[in-house]
This record gives structure tokens, sequence and C-alpha cells, in this order.
């Protein structure tokens, strides 16, 4: 089985701007969650997605929001984009909500500038 | 916000050695995961432990958990140069119907050949 991939793998953006990151889960994997990592404050939860609804949300502010598809791909997005939101975006997917074992991709690197 | 806490910040042995990760956390959980992470990519999942179990084992590895001291070590034997990389534990919070995995700042190990 393929694994969770993401895309796009790096992109820039400028301050003010706004980016749509995708994720396509493993094959039968319906949970899709999503967290940033940066060298400051660690790996956090954004949140998670099971049958296109939002089952669990993070400590983000509003700019950020995601959404998931009928095929299970997600997407999340970022609005007004500042320089703190630089980071690592990770996508992890399982088959049910809330479960464990959570299988991640390889991330998407965000610079903004 | 983080649950688990890492300990040591930074690791650096030599090919052969055994190395010892900790990891403290504040609340209750369900679960105690160790992820693996190379260079800033994505995380693997290494090994899960429940709050009733106290030892597990899965190949080179070995976790166990002390939920009355809140803690968790991760042991590696015979460490190898491939198993540099940052190390995190994750704990498994389970409240409102949803889990959601909280992540500790990390150990970053070096193995030397």
């Amino acid at each position: 089985k393929a694994g969770v991939t993401q895309t796009p793998r790096y992109l820039i953006k400028t301050r003010g701007q706004q980016v749509t990151l995708s994720c396509s889960p493993i094959s039968g994997h319906r949970s899709v969650s999503w967290y940033q990592q940066t060298p400051g404050q660690g790996l956090q939860f954004l949140f998670e997605y099971f049958s296109e609804t939002q089952r669990n949300k993070g400590n983000f502010p509003g700019r950020f929001s995601g959404r998931q598809f009928s095929n299970s791909r997600s997407e999340m997005n970022v609005s007004t984009l500042e320089l703190g939101d630089s980071a690592l975006y990770l996508c992890a997917s399982s088959q049910r909500p809330s479960q464990e074992t959570q299988y991640f991709g390889p991330g998407t690197r965000l610079l903004v500038l | 916000s983080q649950q688990g806490e890492e300990d040591p910040q930074a690791l650096s042995i030599q090919e052969g050695e055994n190395a010892t990760m900790n990891c403290s956390y504040k609340t209750s959980i369900n679960n105690l995961q160790w992820y693996r992470q190379n260079s800033g990519r994505g995380l693997v999942h290494l090994i899960l432990i429940r709050s009733n179990e106290r030892e597990k084992h899965s190949g080179r590895l070995r976790v166990t958990l002390d939920t009355s001291k809140k803690s968790s070590s991760l042991l590696i034997t015979a460490s190898r140069a491939a198993d540099t990389a940052s190390y995190f534990c994750a704990t498994g919070e389970f409240s409102g119907g949803y889990n959601k995995l909280i992540f500790g700042a990390g150990t970053r190990l070096a193995v030397h050949p």
C-alpha cells in the first residue's frame, strides 16, 4: 500500500498570502489529522477529519482551516499568512477516527517571508 | 501545548551502545506512543504501550511505563548509525469522545560509527 502523500513538499509564500496544502491518506484510511511542527513549539495538533467532518480541533486561530473530501483526501488552508506560520505541516491518517496509531506523511515545509 | 517532556534533549553515543530516552507527562493517559523522525521528515510509529501495561518489546526497542510516576522510557539496544533521528513520545488523551495525540519536544539521538 502506498503511504500518506502530501503536496507540495516545499512552499515559499509572503506575509498576507494564503496557502492550501493537500494530503492523501493511506488507501482505506478515512481519518486524517494535521499537525504543525516548529522548532519553538514542537509538534502541535491542528485538527482531525473523518467522513468529511471535523471531529477534533487544536488551539489554533481561525486562519487555519481544513476540509475533507468524499475520497478521504484532505486539504488545510492558512489565510493571511504570518512569519510565525513557517513550519513543517504534517498529515497523518488512520482507519478510524481517534485511532491510536497515526501514519504520517513526509510533510510540507512552508516558509513565509 | 505539550504534554510529554523528553529527557535528555540530545544524546550522542557510539554504535553498539544502548540509548535510553525518558518521557514525563502530566495528566492521565490511555496510552503512550513513541515515534521516530528522520531529519525533518514524517514521523514513524515505533511502539504503543497502554496505561495498564508496564513493559513492551519490539525488536531492539524496549519501552517501560510507570503511571504512578507519569513517566516512560525508551531503550534502544545495540544502536546503529541508522538509528540517528529524533524520538518523540506522544500521549493519547481521550476527552469529549475524541482521542488526541499530544507530543513531547523530542530527544535528538546521534549514533556515531
